[in-house]
């Protein structure tokens, strides 16, 4: 079955930092073009980060300087390290995977389920 | 950044009805745009790429139109499957932005 899977969501202090991971089967994480989005809660989506397929990185500005995006090839994992959390990072945060089979597309053709990450003192 | 407008915010139709939700982007983004569904404690699933491309399995009731600044998605014969948030995307540049959603509820 090809499933994205999101792990690594919880509670973390203002200032903190988590690192989430998305394992994925029946897909092959460094073949594809991934990103991660997130939704606030009661709010709309909102792309945070996307790694290409040759290694190229690109971040929202909101998250620029503060986040990581990531993949380890040998056990097929996207992973999103956000440092200097704040309350306005709390969301889901989804990783998808791109469209395009060739050349990145844009669009999300595939989405884990989510996993929650709350900054709150 | 590319923005991107849907209205209605909020749409009350009943089983049947043909439903219209428009998005309006605030520069040219050509056909790079695509729509989603979205139902409560769920993920987006995708219906529509690259402005009218139908994405496998989804039901021929839905469809999607325009090009440049504005686009529309269109449920014709609304059913109880379909009420859900629906965004749209574009993806002309690396900075990808969605809408802020429409909701479509039971009237």
């Amino acid at each position: 079955e090809v499933q994205l899977v999101e792990s690594g969501g919880g509670l973390v202090q203002p200032g903190g930092s988590l690192r989430l991971s998305c394992a994925a089967s029946g897909v092959t994480v460094s073949s594809n073009y991934m990103s991660w989005v997130r939704q606030a809660p009661g709010k709309g989506l909102e792309w945070v980060s996307m790694i290409y397929t040759g290694g190229n990185t690109y971040y929202a500005d909101s998250v620029k300087g503060r986040f990581t995006i990531s993949r380890h090839n040998s056990n097929n994992t996207l992973y999103l390290q956000m440092n200097s959390l704040t309350p306005e990072d709390t969301a889901v945060y989804y990783c998808a995977r791109d469209g395009g089979t060739v050349t990145q597309e844009g669009y999300f053709d595939l989405w884990g389920r989510g996993t929650l990450v709350t900054v709150s003192s | 950044d590319i923005q991107m407008t849907q209205s209605p915010s909020t749409l009350s139709a009943s089983v049947g009805d043909r439903v219209t939700i428009t998005c309006r982007a605030s520069q040219s983004i050509s056909t790079w745009l695509a729509w989603y569904q979205q139902k409560p404690g769920k993920a987006p699933k995708l219906l529509i790429y690259k402005a009218s491309t139908l994405e496998s399995g989804v039901p021929s009731r839905f469809s999607g139109s325009g090009s440049g600044t504005e686009f529309t998605l269109t449920i014709t014969s609304l059913q109880p499957d379909d009420f859900a948030v629906y965004y749209c995307q574009q993806y002309n540049s690396n900075s990808l932005t969605f809408g802020h959603g429409t909701k479509v509820e039971i009237k």
